[in-house]
Order: C-alpha cells, then sequence, then structure tokens
C-alpha cells in the first residue's frame, strides 16, 4: 500500500537559516509527488509539484524540492528561511490514480 | 492558479441543526472533490471523494447519512452536516482536482464549524 512519511513532527529553525524538511514515500512505481504549506486556520496551498523528468522542481516561495527514487524521498528545503514561513508543511503522493495520500505533517517554527 | 472557494469560513449553530458548507471550483473544472476533517493539530482525515454526476464514495467509519455530499457540476460540491452536535466541532477542508493523472489537489481555506 502507498504511504508517506514525515518523520520530523516539528522542527525549529532560526530566521534566515537554511532548511530541509523530509519526507519518504512507499510505492512501486514512480509516484506523483507534492509538498503543500497550511497557514494556522487556512486550508493547504500547493507548493510544488513533481511529475517526472528533472528531480530538482522549484516551487513558490522560494522552495525546492529533490525526487531521489534510490531514497524514495522528496525533501523539501529553502536557503534561507523567512519568519513568515511558519506553518504546517505536508508531503503527498499520488499514484496517478483517484487518491492522494498526505503525510502526518512537519510544522515549522522560526526563531529569530 | 487554481482557485477553490469554500463557503462559510467559520459557522457556529445549535446542536440539532443542519449545516451546508459549499466548495466551488473558479477557474477549472473539478472532475473529483474531496472532503476533510483536521483536528487541532493533526493531519487531513479524508471523508469522501466525489465524482461529477455520480455519488460520492465515503472513508470508513464516515457516516454518509451523517456528511451528505452532493456533488452537481463539475464546479460545486456541498457537504451537509445533517442533525450537528458538539462532536461535530471540526474544520472541514474541500478540494478540488481536475481531470488527469497526478493532477494535483487545490484546496480551499476550511470551514471551521462549532456546534454548541
Amino acid at each position: 500500500a502507498q504511504s508517506v512519511t514525515q518523520p520530523d513532527i516539528h522542527i525549529t529553525v532560526s530566521e534566515g537559516a537554511s532548511l530541509e524538511l523530509r519526507c519518504n514515500y512507499s510505492y512501486g512505481a514512480t509516484p506523483y509527488l507534492f509538498w503543500y504549506v497550511q497557514s494556522p486556520g487556512q486550508g493547504l496551498q500547493l507548493l510544488l509539484k513533481y511529475f517526472s523528468g528533472d528531480t530538482l522542481v522549484q516551487g513558490i516561495k522560494g522552495f525546492e524540492a529533490e525526487f531521489k527514487r534510490s531514497q524514495s524521498s522528496f525533501n523539501l528545503r529553502k536557503p534561507s528561511v523567512h519568519w513568515s514561513d511558519a506553518a504546517e508543511y505536508f508531503c503527498a503522493v499520488s499514484t496517478g490514480g483517484f487518491k492522494t495520500i498526505f503525510g502526518a505533517g512537519t510544522r515549522l517554527f522560526v526563531k529569530a | 492558479g487554481a482557485v477553490v472557494s469554500q463557503h462559510p469560513s467559520w459557522v457556529i449553530c445549535k446542536s440539532g441543526t443542519s449545516v451546508k458548507i459549499e466548495c466551488r471550483s473558479l477557474d477549472f473544472q473539478a472532475t473529483t472533490m474531496f472532503w476533510y476533517r483536521q483536528f487541532p493539530k493533526q493531519s487531513l482525515m479524508l471523508m469522501a471523494t466525489s465524482n461529477e454526476g455520480s455519488k460520492a464514495t465515503y472513508e470508513q467509519g464516515v457516516e454518509k447519512d451523517k456528511f451528505l455530499i452532493n456533488h452537481a457540476s463539475l464546479t460545486l460540491s456541498t457537504l451537509t452536516v445533517t442533525s450537528a452536535h458538539p462532536e461535530d466541532s471540526s474544520f472541514y477542508i474541500c478540494s478540488a482536482r481536475g481531470q488527469g493523472a497526478g493532477q494535483p489537489q487545490h484546496f480551499g481555506d476550511g470551514t471551521r464549524l462549532s456546534i454548541l
């Protein structure tokens, strides 16, 4: 069965520091991969997506993610975090079929 | 980008009343719409999936008579919480997806439902 694991429940980084949020998936073939961000009391916003091709994908708000097939990972990165990036981040996988599976989420705290 | 509008954003009502939440895709045709429930500090819990013109598919443990879903057109889906009780209080989020493999889901801003 397909699954998505976000190993870190929460992460704290200093403003201006780099960020990496981890995501691992389980699926037999190449999945469609997504990262979403959710601010408190709001819905989810799509940051970026991977379908095929270049394994390093660029998203909005300065985020990028790299698909590594050998590690079944799709980690989200940002070189310099801003206080406004504090939010909940969800990794998701779709098998191209009907359903998208979401990870449990990682809450990002940014300290001044 | 694709926009999904969810209304209302906040509802407070008495126990026993029914509440309808609307989800509209504003600039694309949503072949499939999803309804989620989210508890504080937790991930999304998929309640049901609906395709335009057909009955919704409910996840295990979700009462279909309690949570009525209608997806009458390619741009509108509604969730009606019937005879709501305090335990139904939650944050409900809809999302919509266009046709084609691997299309991302686009989310509404959610509805905070509080039952007194």
